[in-house]
């Protein structure tokens, strides 16, 4: 079965600090790994996907299948980064869109 | 266009009551799911509809759970005799394919306390 964990339940860094959100997976064959967000009294929406490789509100995500990890990354936070952030993992031959997630990480942006 | 949107946004029952909650997703998305988010934790799958055909519902916890889609629209997830484990934010996502690459598009969720 497939495992999603996010070390880090808080995260706290100042305005144009570098961040870096964790996130370590299990899973035996090819996943497909996604962040999503969500700011304060908003829903849970879609950062990014690592099989587009695009860079969305300057966070990007590489995924190492060697280390089985799909960390999160901006170079200089921003106060409005300030929200939850979920990894989660899409399991291989799973047609549908089966998610699996971690347990969230919860980035503070301080002024 | 209108997002995905669940009713009730909180749910109050005493232990033993039946609930109802409703999911209405996207207009002509395929796909719908249920997710489970205890507080604390990330959002756990329960069950996955394409169109009005319940094809996976490992996720559901017991028995108590049942959730349908008659129509291949709304979709309602209904707990019978709640319990206090039950307590959590019942998710409703779609999509509007069949196939995993397709974003999920999320609703405010329902949050349930059984007392």
């Amino acid at each position: 079965a497939q495992r999603v964990t996010q070390p880090e339940k808080l995260l706290s860094v100042f305005k144009g600090a570098p961040v870096e959100l964790k996130c370590n997976y299990s899973y035996s064959g090819s996943p497909e790994l996604f962040w999503y967000v969500q700011y304060s009294r908003q829903r849970l929406q879609l950062l990014l996907r690592h099989i587009s490789r695009e860079s969305i509100k300057g966070f990007t995500a590489d995924l190492n299948k060697g280390e089985t990890s799909f960390h999160l990354k901006k170079p200089f936070a921003q106060e409005e980064d300030s929200a939850m952030y979920y990894c989660a993992l899409l399991a291989g031959g799973t047609s549908y869109g089966k998610l699996t997630f971690g347990q969230g990480t919860i980035l503070t942006v301080h002024p | 266009g209108a997002g995905v949107s669940q009713s009730p946004r909180y749910k109050v029952a005493k232990r033993g009551q039946d609930v109802a909650l409703r999911c209405d997703p996207i207009s002509g998305h395929v796909s719908l799911f249920w997710y489970q988010q205890a507080l604390g934790q990330g959002p756990e799958f329960l069950t996955y509809f394409q169109n009005e055909a319940q094809l996976d519902k490992s996720g559901l916890p017991s028995d108590r759970f049942f959730a349908e889609r008659p129509e291949g629209s709304v979709s309602t997830l209904k707990i019978q005799r709640t319990q206090q484990e039950d307590s959590a934010v019942y998710l409703c996502a779609s999509s509007a394919g069949v196939r995993g690459q397709e974003t999920q598009y999320f609703g405010p969720g329902t949050r349930l306390l059984v007392l």
